[in-house]
């Protein structure tokens, strides 16, 4: 049972560049998050989806988008890296009030 | 609004020792209340939740957390630390107000010294 898996591990991107994160998980999870994690300041949501075909924005959204075309996967795109975008992402998965899964998060630098 | 402050961004304690790493919440609803570990490399994982029900929470690895409503705290507690307990640890907050979306406390790292 893998759970929550995340590709790609690590990229590194120049500013403008374009990139996807990619969100996989096993467990028929309706719920799914895309954080971002940076160093004292916790994590921040950025989108989530509370269904198949449903996104919403999170707390810092801006810069990114994402789109849940199946219910098992979730993506998070970048359409114009900024050095402002270095983090680690990470993904979670879960159902009505239960704990978060999380995936093993994707370091993204922007140089 | 909601907001979760955890004391310390870095906590150190020898090993066998008490561990406390403190968390305190704001909510103007009844909480949902969490702590999560999180280990080198890794996603977070759930240590414990409060959910209304007992107010000594106990969880995985021998934590507990004791929710005090009168002092909005939820306090993280081991009594004896072992070196596998090194990570960061993060207190998090849910309420009907925030549309059950959890909100995070910037995070713990408990470092453990032989």
């Amino acid at each position: 049972n893998a759970g929550v898996t995340q590709t790609p591990k690590f990229r590194v991107l120049k500013t403008g560049q374009s990139m996807t994160l990619l969100c996989a998980q096993d467990m028929n999870h309706e719920y799914m998050y895309w954080y971002r994690q940076d160093p004292g300041m916790g994590l921040r949501l950025i989108h989530y989806s509370v269904g198949e075909g449903t996104t919403a924005k999170g707390e810092v959204p801006d810069g990114y988008n994402v789109s849940r075309l199946k219910k098992q996967n979730f993506l998070l795109g970048l359409e114009s890296a900024a050095p402002s975008q270095t983090s680690v992402y990470f993904c979670a998965s879960t159902h009505w009030n239960s704990p978060l899964h999380f995936g093993n998060g994707t370091r993204l630098t922007v140089t | 609004a909601q907001s979760v402050t955890q004391l310390g961004s870095h906590v150190s304690v020898s090993e066998g020792a008490l561990v406390l790493l403190r968390c305190n919440y704001s909510s103007s609803v009844p909480p949902y209340l969490f702590w999560y570990v999180q280990y080198p490399n890794q996603g977070l994982q759930l240590l414990l939740k409060y959910t209304s029900a007992a107010t000594l929470v106990k969880g995985i690895n021998g934590f507990e957390a004791e929710f005090k409503k009168s002092e909005t705290s939820f306090h993280l507690t081991k009594p004896s630390a072992h070196m596998s307990d090194a990570a960061e640890y993060f207190c998090a907050v849910s309420d009907m107000d925030s549309n059950y979306q959890l909100i995070w406390g910037a995070g713990t790292k408990l470092i453990i010294k032989p």
